[in-house]
């Protein structure tokens, strides 16, 4: 069965330092996201992504924040300068159509700590 | 007020229980809604929609009312591989069906 992976499982950093979390979507599916979840509390969407470009985005997503699909089956979420509060499980998810009802399909995640 | 705001938990229920979790959704355009489930560590999967009309899926209820912006599961027979953390979700009336959680539930099913 089609999946969504994401590499690396764990990646520990030093604050002020740049990560790139890679993802492969479910190869026919149209629409990417990702997704945060702080230890202990709520997932929280951060940015879609439709068409080569992103389609929304929430106000976690700032500046620091940046997404690419630089290729036709990685799509990547980079953090320019980390901080500590960006320790989290960074969660891909990607969807085949448009209309609510068709499931978003999440990767394992990536734990991130920043230290 | 909290988007989707769930029953705090945890549950502790013995195997065979039916244990039910409420939710309530504060955002009246929120289009489609869902159960999904996650398990400690792991990604949120998807349980069941959850449609206007109530639907079921084996030993899974669930309901939606519109009026009231409540959303219902019902878990019958419970089964120790249930315990998990049950995360009620809506979409956003944004197009992009960008998915909106609740912080969850977490059943714990004990012998």
């Amino acid at each position: 069965e089609p999946e969504v992976t994401q590499t690396p499982s764990h990646q520990v950093t030093q604050m002020g330092q740049e990560v790139i979390l890679r993802c492969v979507p479910i190869s026919n599916h149209l629409y990417f996201y990702w997704y945060r979840q702080i230890l202990g509390q709520k997932v929280e969407f951060l940015v879609s992504f439709y068409n080569n470009e992103i389609s929304e985005k929430s106000e976690i997503f700032d500046d620091q924040f940046s997404v690419e699909r630089p290729d036709g089956s990685n799509f990547t979420l980079k953090i320019r300068s980390t901080k500590l509060e960006d320790s989290a499980m960074y969660f891909c998810a990607s969807r085949v159509l448009a209309g609510d009802q068709n499931e978003q399909f999440f990767g394992p995640g990536t734990r991130l700590t920043v230290l | 007020r909290k988007e989707v705001e769930q029953d705090p938990g945890p549950f502790n229920v013995p195997e065979g229980a039916t244990v039910a979790f409420n939710c309530t959704y504060s955002n009246s355009a929120s289009q489609s809604f869902f159960w999904y489930r996650q398990d400690c560590r792991k990604e949120p999967k998807l349980l069941m929609s959850v449609y206007s009309s109530g639907n079921e899926d084996g030993r899974f209820t669930a309901q939606l009312n519109r009026a009231s912006q409540y959303i219902s599961l019902l878990i019958r027979d419970s089964k120790l591989s249930d315990s998990a953390t049950y995360l009620c979700v809506v979409t956003r009336a944004s197009g992009y069906s960008t998915l909106t959680f609740g912080k969850g539930t977490m059943l714990l099913v004990s012998p």
